[in-house]
């Protein structure tokens, strides 16, 4: 089976550092993506890792260990319109789909 | 080039009607795949389908929900005799296949589902 594990909730202040983690249970791994979605709005593509590492695009990082089954986004310099939740998804082998965790829900503070 | 097209964006059905939901990838895209959302939930699989073809229909209610994704036009999600319990957002995305290890999704905008 599949199991994927995320704070429910968290809050930040502007300008300030967020980390998000994700823990994952996935029989097959074929990568792991973070989304962001804004209430109302579809999910959009933020990052991808299948390999152990860091990945940094702009003010967002992912952060992948796939021994430790864990992975993080990091969110810099936060703004109010980073307020949204984010979505941790792990693809598995064969089907390729993806199985999504229940979301963070982030909220940036003035 | 469009993104992932679905509509309509809203759909409201009384109890007992059908629903049916569109869906049009992304150019180039073969590979379509369903999403439900319930209010403050994540998102949970439904289907994935290729043309003409349905790969993995392992999240679908055995019953009164099918899903095609013919040759020509559009991936239908079909959903009838609607409950209640079947308003929810559902979310298309479509990829470009798992040929390549980081084909992402891209996802439409939703279709929102009320059924009173």
């Amino acid at each position: 089976g599949q199991n994927i594990d995320q704070p429910t909730e968290m809050t930040a202040t502007e300008g300030a550092i967020v980390q998000i983690n994700c823990t994952y249970q996935t029989s097959g791994f074929n990568g792991l993506f973070w989304y962001q979605q804004h209430a109302g709005e579809a999910p959009t593509f933020l990052s991808y890792n299948v390999l152990d590492g860091l990945e940094e695009k702009g003010r967002f990082s992912s952060f992948l260990s796939r021994s430790k089954g864990y992975s993080y986004l990091l969110l810099k310099e936060l703004q109010m319109k980073d307020s949204a939740s984010y979505l941790c998804a792990v693809r598995n082998t064969g089907f390729q789909k993806l199985v999504f965790g229940t979301g963070t829900r982030l909220l940036v503070s003035p | 080039n469009a993104g992932v097209m679905q509509n309509p964006r809203h759909l409201v059905r009384r109890r007992g009607q059908e629903a049916r939901l569109r869906c049009s990838p992304m150019k180039g895209h073969s590979h379509v795949y369903w999403y439900r959302q319930l209010p403050e939930e994540g998102l949970k699989f439904m289907v994935y389908l290729q043309k003409e073809n349905i790969i993995d229909e392992s999240g679908m209610p055995k019953e009164r929900f099918s899903a095609e994704f013919p040759k020509e036009g559009p991936s239908i999600l079909r959903i009838q005799q609607v409950v209640r319990g079947d308003s929810a957002a559902y979310f298309c995305a479509s990829s470009s296949g798992p040929d390549r290890a980081n084909t992402e999704a891209f996802f439409g905008q939703g279709t929102r589902l009320t059924v009173v």
